[in-house]
């Protein structure tokens, strides 16, 4: 299993920019999640999803936007980037019964916004 | 939402046993306790959880207080690829909080050689 993978590593963007950031498993989760950590602090949840076609907001939810059509994919976007929006990204995922036990993160995608 | 406190930094030296505190007086019966470790430039990785019994496993252990308002992450013989940033978090499991894990600043733990 590849577990949890990001694309991009890292990424450059300029204000106002959109992109979106990739996040898949093949651990058939049906919970994953999207944090973002902003230098020196721990990490804060955006959006989660329960399982394909099913999302809600976390604590930090604005100016994303997340869908979850498949079991395996949960891409986030950004609508229109902010230099606050500079942080890393962190993906997650964990069985039903797993979130118990424990979340697999994904290695991260480093976005800074100009 | 129930918080933990971590001191923010503890050292150690290679080979000795490693305490990490947390307090939790807050938390509720349904919460769970996970530790979690973050590597530098690395994403967070599972250490260990509980409920209410001390828990072992190859990583560590995990020793829960009665009252279950605190707890002691043990690592029993530090090495340097033990040197990372520790994160006490409760996980809900009730409601619609259920699995979503709230991070706080973590314990920076500095291993010497």
């Amino acid at each position: 299993n590849a577990g949890v993978t990001q694309t991009p590593k890292f990424q450059v963007l300029k204000t106002g920019q959109s992109m979106t950031l990739q996040c898949a498993q093949d651990m058939n989760h049906e919970y994953m999640s999207w944090y973002r950590q902003d230098p020196g602090m721990g990490l804060r949840l955006i959006h989660y999803s329960v399982g394909a076609g099913i999302t809600d907001q976390g604590e930090v939810p604005n100016g994303y936007n997340v869908s979850r059509s498949t079991t395996e994919d949960f891409p986030l976007r950004l609508l229109s980037a902010a230099p606050s929006q500079t942080s890393v990204y962190f993906c997650a995922s964990s069985s039903r019964e797993g979130v118990k036990d424990e979340q697999y993160f994904g290695p991260g995608t480093r976005l800074t916004v100009t | 939402d129930a918080k933990t406190t971590q001191p923010n930094s503890m050292e150690s030296n290679e080979e000795e046993p490693v305490h990490l505190p947390c307090n939790h007086s807050t938390i509720s019966g349904t919460d769970y306790i996970h530790w979690y470790r973050q590597l530098p430039s690395q994403g967070p990785e599972y250490v260990i959880h509980g409920l209410t019994s001390n828990v072992n496993n190859r990583m560590a252990s995990l020793a829960i207080a009665e009252d279950r308002k605190s707890s002691t992450l043990i690592l029993h013989r530090a090495t340097l690829r033990d040197a990372a940033v520790y994160y006490c978090i409760l996980s809900p499991t009730g409601g619609t909080s259920y699995g979503k894990l709230t991070f706080g600043q973590g314990t920076i733990l500095t291993v010497h050689p």
